[in-house]
């Protein structure tokens, strides 16, 4: 079956600009997450969305950092004036419920490598 | 200080060789702990996932936690170059639905 879809797999953009990483999760999963990881660290967590509640925004670095879920479904996280330092590998990850439930287990995408020039 | 540490390696073995992973954290909350397996340039896929202390076996993999130490393990006995990749130790908080995570180490394993 399908798994978690990202897009697109590489972004190279010029200091300033903005960008859209979009995710599109398994199926039914009420559970997403955004998590960035940079070279040589691990996965930092950015936001959190579960069903029809507010967001768990608590990771979100500044405020030039933004996301959405739309119908439940598709998310898209937006960079707006990039900085080189958001260079990274953007991950989307889905549950079907949330960890910390059952299996605890997320499903990855293949992330959106971002390269800000 | 972070809140889960993980010495970041490379870890090279010879295929066959018992290899230990580890990670140490500082929280006491964490209750559900979790190893996840990252193939480069690709996402992180659960292995391992326990609840408090024990251990858990699954195959070549086995997973332990010492909640007193604040200290997990994973074992991957005869190892297998296929089991080349990074391994990323990941805890939750009781009553929280979002994953701490590791730095990850790499491991390769040599035929």
């Amino acid at each position: 079956g399908a798994g978690v879809s990202q897009s697109p797999s590489n972004k190279v953009t010029e200091k300033g600009k903005d960008v859209e990483l979009r995710c599109d999760p398994i199926s039914g999963h009420t559970a997403l997450y955004w998590y960035r990881q940079s070279l040589g660290q691990g996965l930092e967590f950015l936001i959190y969305f579960q069903g029809n509640s507010a967001p768990d925004k608590s990771g979100l670095p500044s405020d030039r950092f933004s996301a959405e879920r739309t119908g439940g479904s598709v998310s898209t996280l937006t960079i707006q004036r990039t900085q080189q330092e958001d260079s990274a590998v953007y991950l989307c990850a889905s549950s079907p419920q949330g960890a910390g439930l059952n299996t605890g287990e997320l499903f990855f995408g293949e992330g959106s490598r971002l390269t800000v020039l | 200080q972070k809140e889960v540490e993980q010495d970041p390696g490379p870890l090279s073995v010879p295929e066959g060789a018992i290899v230990s992973l580890n990670c140490t954290y500082s929280n006491s909350a964490f209750q559900y702990f979790m190893w996840y397996r990252q193939y480069s340039r690709k996402g992180p896929e659960l292995l391992m996932y326990t609840y408090s202390s024990g251990n858990k076996e699954d195959g070549r993999f086995t997973a332990q936690v010492d909640k007193s130490s604040k200290y997990i393990s994973l074992f991957i006995r005869d190892s297998q170059p296929s089991d080349s990749a990074t391994y990323l130790c990941a805890m939750i908080r009781g009553g929280s639905y979002i994953p701490t995570f590791g730095r990850g180490t790499s491991l390769i394993v040599h035929p």
